[in-house]
């Protein structure tokens, strides 16, 4: 089962905007990640965030969590054509798999 | 590149057979997990490999069954297949608990 939900499900947006996506899940957690993939392949990790940590930054990136509202966004900004691509975020709590969402589906324009 | 590579890259079988997926991990790394994706879903965490035991399981029958060598390598057999195991075949390698770095997949169509 899916431990987290993205929202919005699909995100059309033109270059030069930024993107925000949102992941909420259901249980505790040690921490949270994102990744990006690219029509149907490989995931490629982009950022970390610790429970213990509230906002996170890597280039482009930003990344908040809400561990009390069970929340994290992803914001790109400046966004490109290159970043069209599936966003997934991924828990880990105490057990040793990464429990992915449904992801949303970014699309930028040129 | 991640370092993490998977064979085949895509594979067709039919309902009933068998199938052996393989991902090599990236050099240091001792542990291997393995997800499954449908189509238009999330990775679904099938078991992880530590030292070549099983070292955590998702919600998958006992015909999805793995290996892992001394070497780190890994295998996912999955026996009787059935339509609904028709997916990407994703593994993912690490230090430990550390972060994953995935594997380009392998495609499974079965017919």
């Amino acid at each position: 089962s899916q431990q987290g939900e993205e929202d919005p499900q699909a995100l059309s947006i033109q270059e030069g905007e930024n993107a925000t996506m949102n992941c909420s899940y259901k249980t505790s957690i040690n921490n949270l990640q994102w990744y990006r993939q690219n029509s149907g392949r490989g995931l490629v990790h982009l950022i970390l965030i610790r429970s213990n940590e509230r906002e996170k930054h890597s280039g482009r990136l930003r990344v908040t969590l809400d561990t009390s509202k069970k929340s994290s966004s992803l914001l790109i900004t400046a966004s490109r054509a290159a970043d069209t691509a599936s966003y997934f975020c991924a828990t880990r709590g105490s057990a040793r798999q990464l429990t992915f969402g449904s992801g949303t589906q970014l699309t930028v324009l040129p | 590149e991640t370092g993490v590579t998977q064979s085949p890259t895509h594979l067709i079988k039919t309902r009933g057979q068998q199938v052996t997926l393989r991902c090599s991990s990236q050099s240091g790394h001792n542990t291997v997990s393995w997800y499954q994706q449908a189509l238009g879903q999330g990775p679904q965490f099938i078991f992880q490999y530590y030292r070549e035991e099983e070292n955590g399981r998702g919600n998958f029958p006992p015909r999805f069954s793995g290996l892992q060598f001394p070497n780190y390598s890994s295998e996912l057999n999955v026996n009787a297949l059935e339509l609904d195991d028709s997916a990407l075949y994703l593994c993912a390698s690490s230090f430990g608990q550390n972060e994953q770095f995935f594997g380009p997949g392998t495609r499974l169509t079965v017919l």
